[in-house]
């Protein structure tokens, strides 16, 4: 149990395009969820919370207007990447929570890479 | 502020060696401390999770952790690495805000040598 998906897996876009990843809990309804940015050789850098039907919270120094994330329903969050620019290029990881669990689960990860 | 350190940025074992991964943790009051492992290009795997109670947790793949209060540690230990266990690992310690947001360490990527 406790699955998380993320789709795509990886992807290409342009710059100047938008791009949207879609994160999924699979078999648990998903009360909260992260989404983590990942530097090559580096930690995860959490961007934002969400909690669904809510505003996510941002972390400190992440622009909300540039990267909108939306958790419309209990197993759904998106990650939308708009204005993608090279710099955006990351390993982007999403996980989730549900109520009375008290880990998180992972996604396998979108790698983006803006050209 | 709360913080996880992990002093070893790479660590290289023979495989069948023991293994024993440093985590050090800045935190106010009793911890909820994981260990997770990251395949290249994947997500992460919960490997153990410490929340209270018997400071010896064991978890999946053979690995454990042992929580030392007076330490401020939390580190992971295999007794016999194999090979498959070449891998990133990332100590976090959960949040004092009930968020379940988690801190991270900046990991340790595990070799093995054949």
């Amino acid at each position: 149990g406790a699955v998380v998906s993320q789709h795509p897996s990886r992807v290409i876009c342009k710059s100047g395009t938008s791009v949207k990843i879609e994160c999924r809990s699979l078999d648990f309804q998903a009360t909260t969820m992260f989404w983590y940015r990942q530097f090559p050789k580096q930690s995860l850098m959490l961007m934002a919370t969400s909690n669904e039907g809510s505003k996510a919270t941002y972390e400190q120094g992440v622009e909300k207007d540039k990267f909108l994330i939306n958790h419309a329903s209990l197993t759904l969050s998106t990650l939308t990447v708009t204005s993608a620019h090279p710099e955006d290029s990351s390993f982007y990881i999403c996980s989730a929570t549900g109520q009375g669990a008290d880990e998180q689960y992972f996604g396998p990860g979108t790698r983006l890479t803006v050209t | 502020a709360q913080s996880v350190t992990q002093p070893d940025i790479h660590i290289t074992v023979s495989e069948g060696a023991s293994l024993e991964l440093r985590c050090n943790y800045s935190y106010g009051a009793t911890p909820y401390l994981f260990w997770y492992v990251q395949s290249p290009g994947q997500g992460l795997q919960l490997l153990l999770k410490y929340f209270s109670g018997d400071t010896l947790v064991q978890g999946i793949k053979g690995f454990e952790a042992e929580f030392k209060r007076s330490q401020s540690s939390f580190n992971l230990r295999k007794p016999s690495v194999h090979w498959s266990d070449a891998a990133e690992y990332f100590c976090a310690v959960g949040a004092s805000d009930s968020s379940y947001k988690l801190i991270f360490g900046s990991g340790t990527r595990l070799l093995v040598r054949p």
